[in-house]
C-alpha cells in the first residue's frame, strides 16, 4: 500500500485561506468517504482535525474545512493563524481494513 | 476524560523485541479498536495495524507481517505492541489511537513512546 501523496510544503500569510491536497488512488480515497486529516506540532501527538471526508469534531475550528473529489481529497485552512503552523496529514481507509497516510505537509504561516 | 497513557523510552539492541503498552482510561476499553502507528525521526506517520480489544482480533498493515504482535488485557484496559528482530531503521515513536464513534478516525492518542534501535 502506497502513501497518499501530499505537497510537501504549503505556505500562507495570516487571514489567508490555503488548501492542502491529499491524492490516493480507487483503493482508498477514491472509494471510501473515510478520510481524516491531522494536525501534528514538533513533538506532540497527532490530533484529529477532520475526518470522514469532511466532518469536523467537537472542539475544532471552523475555520478547517474538508472535501473530496475522486481519488483526491482536500483540507482547507481559512483565515490564517499563526497557530496553525504544523504538519498535516491526511488517512485514508483501504481495501482489507487497512488504512493508509498520506506523506504529510508542513503549513508555515508567513 | 479519555486518556491513552503509554511505557516510557525504550533503548534495543539488533535482532531484540520490544513491547510497548498503552493504557486506556474514560472510556469503556472493549468498545473501540486501537490502532498503532510508527513515526521515524523526521519522517511521516506509518499505519501498523489494529486490534479489536474486545475479541483479540488483529489486522497488521503487510510491511510489519511477520514482526508485529497486537495484544491485549481487558482487565487493566491495556493494548500492547510488539515489535520483533528490530533494526534501526525501527528506531522511532510509536503511537496508540483509539477509533472515534465514526469508527474509521482516530480520534484520541497515546503521548507516543520512543524506541531507539
Amino acid at each position: 500500500q502506497s502513501a497518499l501523496t501530499q505537497p510537501a510544503s504549503v505556505s500562507g500569510s495570516p487571514g489567508q485561506s490555503i488548501t492542502i491536497s491529499c491524492t490516493g488512488t480507487s483503493s482508498d480515497v477514491g472509494d471510501y468517504n473515510y478520510v481524516s486529516w491531522y494536525q501534528q506540532r514538533p513533538g506532540k501527538a497527532p490530533k484529529l482535525m477532520i475526518h470522514d471526508v469532511s466532518n469536523r469534531p467537537s472542539g475544532v475550528s471552523n475555520r478547517f474545512s474538508g472535501s473530496k473529489s475522486g481519488n483526491t481529497a482536500s483540507l482547507t485552512i481559512s483565515g490564517l493563524q499563526a497557530e496553525d503552523e504544523a504538519d498535516y496529514y491526511c488517512t485514508s481507509y483501504a481495501s482489507s481494513s487497512t488504512y493508509v497516510f498520506g506523506t504529510g505537509t508542513k503549513v508555515t504561516v508567513l | 476524560q479519555v486518556q491513552l497513557v503509554q511505557s516510557g523510552a525504550e533503548v534495543k539492541k539488533p535482532g531484540a523485541s520490544v513491547k510497548v503498552s498503552c493504557k486506556a482510561s474514560g472510556y469503556t476499553f472493549i468498545d473501540y479498536y486501537i490502532h498503532w502507528v510508527r513515526q521515524a525521526p523526521g519522517q511521516g506517520l506509518d499505519w501498523m495495524g489494529w486490534i479489536n480489544p474486545n475479541t483479540g482480533g488483529t489486522n497488521y498493515a503487510q510491511k510489519f507481517q511477520g514482526r508485529v504482535t497486537m495484544t491485549r488485557d481487558t482487565s487493566i484496559s491495556t493494548a500492547y505492541l510488539e515489535l520483533s528482530r528490530l533494526r534501526s531503521d525501527d528506531t522511532a515513536v510509536f503511537y496508540c489511537a483509539k477509533v472515534g464513534s465514526s469508527w474509521y478516525e482516530f480520534d484520541y492518542w497515546g503521548q507516543g513512546t520512543l524506541v531507539t534501535v
